[in-house]
């Protein structure tokens, strides 16, 4: 049973528009969620996180968007740039917060 | 770079024989997480420990097992392996045993290959 899913392995986008990576989440317990960013051959990377308390969070070019009606979350990235190319995780704690369950990711590529 | 280190950064091992994966937290973690990420299974959280005790279990092996030592740092024992449990190790790091809210912090991990 997947809990968290990233629907998108791929994900192509030309240098300087937005680049949009989405997550849906089927457990309504989870109240918490986190996107990291893995680049080949390194470990996962925190990047930004969001509460359900919020339907938005943003941190420079990065924005993350909550549905929670949904179970849905998207990241925004505005403007996308090169060194943006990598997987993109979005992941759930479990209710002890010890416990992170994530989504298959998705591979952003960013054209110059 | 995260501040957790992870030794070795490669292995290569035969079927049945036994590795151990060794991690350091930040400083200032007392909790340590293993994470395994294979091609068919994504990352799936394997243990959790905190401050030398085991605090969670996910989908982890019999075969596996892993403790944290008085200098926080953990180790993850893998016997009797098989082809199927080549995959990136990956340690993460915490403050706190629990607390939604807060970031784990990952290494660079280890990617084990069973010939």
């Amino acid at each position: 049973d997947q809990q968290v899913k990233q629907n998108s392995p791929s994900l192509s986008v030309q240098e300087g528009r937005i680049s949009i990576l989405n997550c849906d989440y089927t457990n309504s317990m989870f109240d918490y969620f986190l996107w990291y960013k893995k680049y080949p051959a390194e470990g996962p990377t925190f990047l930004i996180s969001i509460s359900s308390i919020k339907d938005k969070n943003e941190d420079g070019r990065f924005t993350v968007f909550l549905n929670k009606s949904a179970k849905h979350l998207s990241l925004h990235i505005v403007p996308s740039q090169p060194g943006d190319s990598a997987v993109y995780f979005c992941a759930a704690p479990n209710n002890a917060g010890n416990m992170l369950t994530f989504g298959g990711g998705t591979r952003l590529m960013v054209k110059p | 770079d995260s501040g957790v280190t992870q030794t070795p950064k490669h292995l290569i091992t035969a079927t049945g024989q036994r590795v151990t994966l060794r991690c350091s937290p930040r400083s200032g973690d007392l909790s340590v997480y293993w994470y395994q990420q294979s091609l068919d299974q994504g990352l799936q959280f394997l243990i959790q420990y905190y401050n030398g005790e085991e605090r969670a279990k996910g989908n982890i092996l019999e075969r596996f097992s892993a403790q944290q030592f008085p200098d926080l740092h953990s180790e993850l024992n893998l016997s009797s392996l098989e082809l199927g449990d080549s995959a990136l190790y990956f340690c993460a790091s915490s403050v706190t045993a629990q607390g939604v809210g807060e970031t784990q912090y990952f290494g660079p991990g280890t990617r084990l290959l069973v010939l």
